[in-house]
């Protein structure tokens, strides 16, 4: 299975931006980076995904290192809405698209 | 279009008895997951079916699991003979292209929590 690591958690402050970084240094060439997160009692949504470029959307930024050996969930503008748990995903076609979830980052949002 | 809807959202069960879980995937999605998320740890995969056909099981337990996704209706997870350990909440996802295809997204229902008293 692709690993990948998170730290435990994180803190920001609301209305200023917020870095997630996600290590994934076992990733081979054809892997996908996902990013989900999951809001307390609900179930998870996709963020964001990315190959090898940056990756912009309404919900966020996906910054690839040029290795590939990590990657980093930019929230432009954390909102108190914005705390859940955060969880980086290697997508590689040998999981016959199962997603394998780590234990992600737990990010809270103060105001 | 309405989301992946999972019913019931709560379900208790005692000791021996059997819970069944129900899945709706989103319009149009052929492909359904089910994860499992027990208390205090991460989601772990179970099952990913395609209509009628089971792609990959690797993730559920050998006895007392089982799930199906028929041709029309929702797709079941059945649990038989519960155990207080199968407390847990059940997430099902839904995708409307292949697992192979490492660019699709998994649609999240809100889960049906399961307590084994």
């Amino acid at each position: 299975d692709a690993k990948t690591t998170q730290p435990n958690s994180m803190e920001s402050n609301e209305e200023e931006p917020v870095h997630l970084p996600c290590n994934h240094s076992t990733i081979s060439g054809t892997d996908y980076i996902h990013w989900y997160r999951q809001l307390p009692s609900q179930g998870p949504e996709y963020v964001i995904h990315g190959l090898t470029s940056n990756v912009n959307n309404r919900m966020a930024s996906l910054a690839i290192a040029e290795d590939r050996k990590s990657s980093t969930l930019i929230l432009h503008r954390a909102t108190l809405r914005d705390a859940a748990v955060y969880y980086c995903i290697l997508r590689r076609s040998s999981n016959t698209g199962k997603l394998i979830f780590g234990q992600g980052t737990t990010l809270q949002v103060k105001p | 279009n309405a989301g992946v809807m999972q019913n019931p959202r709560h379900l208790v069960r005692r000791r021996g008895q059997e819970a069944r879980l129900r899945c709706s995937p989103m319009k149009g999605h052929s492909h359904v997951y089910w994860y499992r998320q027990l208390p205090e740890e991460g989601l772990k995969f179970m099952v990913y079916l395609q209509k009628e056909n089971i792609i990959d099981e690797s993730g559920m337990p050998k006895e007392r699991f089982s799930a199906e996704f028929p041709k029309e209706g929702p797709s079941i997870l059945r649990i038989q003979q519960v155990v207080r350990g199968d407390s847990a909440a059940y997430f099902c996802a839904s995708s409307p292209l292949a697992g192979i295809e490492l660019t699709d997204t998994q649609y999240f229902g809100p889960g049906t929590r399961l307590t084994v008293l």
